[in-house]
């Protein structure tokens, strides 16, 4: 089945050390995005990325790092830098440029103690 | 980035219409309308978009102003399984064709039996 998917679905870790999240699509989507949700808020841009070895920068992406090296696979990795890490993050995909739905994978929650 | 806004939340009877409405009125014109819920813990649900005409699918209807700077979601029969967050979005398609999602707080939908 074609999909999104995000790994690990809760991770925990301890305060100063970076930690890298999952995203990966075999939908063959060009545009990959990542987003942060904080308990009963809507969700917040980090970084996104329209193709290949290219990504630009979100709302929030102070303390935080991507890449994207395959299509199929938009890694985000939270640095130590990020003051208020816990949160839940999002990732989607979609077609580029065409206006069509965007995926989005099942989260993953990141707690820092 | 243009802005929406929605009505924090909203209440609704089982197998009744509801109508969710959205303001949209900075717009622009290569905008389109899309509409996404979640569930709490899970990553968002594409509902519907649209551009100028009202649109439908076996998900929902969505009805657009004439002048575009409101709209409706309509769920024609409102279930149990549809009490979520509903977010309006617009989504850039534009000559800087970000195709960027940026969400707002979305309509909390609670549907009693």
């Amino acid at each position: 089945d074609g999909g999104i998917t995000q790994s690990p679905k809760y991770l925990f870790r301890k305060e100063g050390q970076n930690v890298t999240l999952s995203c990966e699509q075999n939908l063959n989507h060009d545009a990959m995005y990542w987003y942060r949700q904080d308990p009963g808020q809507g969700l917040r841009l980090i970084y996104y990325s329209q193709i290949v070895n290219d990504f630009q920068k979100g709302d929030i992406a102070e303390g935080y790092s991507v890449s994207r090296e395959k299509k199929e696979s938009f890694p985000l990795t939270v640095t130590s830098a990020q003051k208020n890490p816990t949160a839940f993050y999002l990732c989607a995909s979609s077609m580029y440029p065409m206006n069509t739905e965007a995926f989005f994978g099942q989260g993953t929650r990141l707690t820092v103690v | 980035d243009a802005k929406t806004t929605q009505p924090n939340s909203m209440e609704s009877n089982e197998e009744e219409p509801v109508h969710l409405p959205c303001n949209h009125s900075t717009i622009s014109g290569t905008d389109y309308i899309h509409w996404y819920r979640q569930l709490p813990s899970q990553g968002p649900e594409y509902v519907i978009h649209g551009l100028t005409s009202n649109v439908n699918n076996r998900m929902a209807s969505l009805a657009i102003a004439e002048d575009r700077k409101s709209s409706t979601l309509i769920l024609h029969r409102a279930t149990l399984r549809d009490a979520a967050v509903y977010y309006c979005i617009l989504r850039d398609l534009g000559p800087s064709n970000t195709g960027k999602l940026i969400f707002g707080q979305g309509t909390t939908l609670q549907v009693k039996p």
